[in-house]
Parts: structure tokens; sequence; C-alpha cells
């Protein structure tokens, strides 16, 4: 069974900072990894899609990094701005067609 | 094009009862996966449907089942409703299954937040 896990589970930084967050899965046959925030009470916003032969994937402030070898990925924010402020969360689709979840780290981004 | 839609957004039910969630994917897309978040459990995979045949199931006693209409509109049922299955409910749409050269990204609804009490 795939196992996901993210670190750190919190993180407070102040507004400006570049920050990396870290998602780690034991099984590397994966079709892909999805990053996504969640805002409190709400519904997942996608960020990123990496599919399983790529290595990373840019968009905006955003970077997200696969390495498939040693399970792990890292989500990369540069600039962070008190509107990042969301629990991020990181999921893996294995070649079974289930997605597994991290269990998130909850970022507060201090102005 | 519209996001993926919940109904109803908030339920509160009593325990023994049963429940029917809904969602609404995204126009054109065929996949329709439902979650449980708790905040003890995290996020949990339900059940995955696809051209109204479920293709995958997670850990679930039977008291959790789904069916998708030939709209790709899918709906989940809770019986006998329990405490311990409070929580938000996410349903996630793509345009198709994951296959070996080519995957989907899942786009997420707003929940369903079940109190059973």
């Amino acid at each position: 069974k795939q196992e996901v896990t993210q670190i750190p589970a919190a993180l407070s930084v102040p507004e400006g900072e570049n920050l990396v967050l870290n998602c780690s899965f034991t099984d590397s046959a994966i079709y892909n990894l999805q990053w996504f925030r969640q805002d409190p009470g709400k519904g997942l916003t996608s960020l990123l899609l990496i599919q399983s032969s790529q290595r990373e994937q840019t968009s905006g402030r955003l970077n997200a990094s696969l390495d498939k070898s040693s399970g792990r990925s890292t989500l990369y924010i540069a600039a962070s701005q008190p509107g990042d402020s969301a629990t991020y969360l990181c999921a893996v689709r294995p070649k079974g067609y289930q997605f597994y979840f991290g269990t998130g780290t909850s970022l507060t981004v201090i102005p | 094009k519209a996001g993926v839609t919940q109904t109803p957004r908030y339920l509160i039910k009593t325990r023994g009862q049963q429940v029917t969630l809904s969602c609404s994917p995204i126009s054109g897309h065929r996949s329709v996966s439902w979650y449980q978040q708790t905040p003890g459990q995290g996020l949990q995979f339900l059940f995955e449907y696809f051209s109204e045949t479920q293709r995958n199931k997670g850990n679930f006693p039977g008291r959790f089942s789904g069916r998708q209409f030939s709209n790709s509109r899918s709906e989940m049922n809770v019986s006998t409703l329990e405490l311990g299955d409070s929580a938000l409910y996410l349903c996630a749409s793509s345009e198709g299954l994951a296959g070996a050269t080519i995957s989907y990204e899942q786009y997420f609804g707003p929940g369903t937040r079940l109190t059973v009490t």
C-alpha cells in the first residue's frame, strides 16, 4: 500500500520568504503526482500536476519537482504572500487508479 | 467552464438515517471520485466511477455506496449513519482514467459537510 508523508506538518514564515514543502511516497511506480491547496472548510484547488515522465512543473511563483527513484517531491513557493496561507496537500496516483493523499502541511505567512 | 458542483453543501442527520450526496462533474469529464476527509484520518479514497462503472473502491464498509449516471453525474449514499461518518465529503472529476501513457488532473468540488448527531 502506498504511504504518503508530508513534512513539516506546519510551517510559519514571514511574508516575502521563499519556502519548500516536502512530500515523500513509498512506491515509485506512479502515474503522476499532484499538489493541491485547501483553504479552511473548503475543497481542494489544484496547483500543479507532474506526470511520471516529468521532473518538474512551474506555475507562477510555484515550482514542483519529482524524483521517482527516491520517492520524493518538493513544492517551492517563491516570495510568499499572506494569501498563500492554506494547507498544502500532495497526492500520488500509483498504477491502480486510486489517489493517495499526504496529511498536508499547514502554511501560515505572516504579514 | 463551470467547476465541480456538490449538493447539498451542508447536511445534518441523526444516527441510523441514510443520506445521498450528489456531484456534477466538469462538462466533458467522465471520471468521478469520492473522498472522505476527517481531521483524524485526512483524505481517504471512497470510490471512483468511469462510464457508469465503479473502477476502484477504497477500504470502507458496504454502508457506503455510489453510482454514476449516463451524463457522468454521480451520487454517493451512506446508510445506517454512525457518528464517525461526520466528515467533509469531496468529489473530484477528471477527463478520464489514468493509464500507462497518460494521466489526468483532478478537479475538486467544494464538498458536502455531513454532521451526524
